[in-house]
């Protein structure tokens, strides 16, 4: 069991909008530290999507979007494209626990 | 080009040891914090540790105990000693760097599978 909630999966049709939810707890999103999302394909090397919150880092299209209100975040993707389709995963820092914590992370298949 | 590359993974009996490497290019390690990242087989990602700049170091309460990071900084290099292995310590480990892109994990190695089996 994650210490961040995520839904299993997600699906969408090439162009749609989808989004991905993230809930937390008062020890790491709702206590104020930033969320990080991820996209991974397994057997290769996790690409940062988003930090503190809501920012891109370079390179990444502006169809990723993200957003944070009390203990939950969420990352959003317009315009999908079949290349999107990975694992996508929030993490934040729990001070309960000293470290970090993933999301047990979203599958996202693209129809 | 700033890049990670993990070595040392491999199979090994459950109660083994295994030391893992992460060598760093065109940045160094004391500057930065670094961390170990796996994913077991069907599972998702797993934080398991991290060393800070000022040396520091935090595990992941499932290797409190049993796994130490550390780094060479004359070698730029990253270390995760993984002792008293169980099955469940089986999955492909990742380094990463934190800190450069505010708090997050910007660069990553491609991992380094590990085998815990008899």
């Amino acid at each position: 069991q994650s210490v961040l909630t995520q839904p299993p999966s997600v699906s969408g049709a090439p162009g749609q909008r989808v989004t991905f939810s993230c809930t937390g707890t008062s020890s790491n999103i709702g206590a104020g530290y930033d969320v990080q999302w991820y996209q991974h394909l397994p057997g290769t090397a996790p690409k940062l999507l988003m930090y503190g919150d809501r920012n891109r880092p370079s390179g990444v299209p502006e169809r990723f979007s993200g957003a944070r209100s009390g203990t939950s975040a969420s990352l959003a993707i317009t315009g999908l494209q079949a290349e999107d389709e990975a694992d996508y995963y929030c993490l934040s820092y729990d001070s309960s626990l000293r470290g970090w914590v993933f999301g047990g992370g979203t599958k996202l298949t693209v129809l | 080009e700033v890049q990670l590359v993990e070595s040392g993974g491999g199979l090994v009996q459950p109660g083994g040891s295994l030391r893992l490497s992460c060598a760093a290019s065109e940045f160094t390690v004391d500057t930065y914090y670094m961390s170990w990242v796996r994913q077991a087989p069907g599972k998702g990602l797993e934080w398991v540790s991290v060393i800070y700049g000022g040396g520091s170091t935090y595990y992941a309460d499932s290797v409190k105990g049993r796994f130490a990071i550390s780094r060479d900084n004359s070698k730029n290099t990253l270390y995760l000693q993984m002792n008293s292995l169980r099955a469940e310590d089986t999955a492909v480990y990742y380094c990463a760097r934190g800190g450069a892109v505010s708090d997050a994990f910007d660069i990553w190695g491609q991992g380094t599978r590990v085998i815990v089996s008899s």
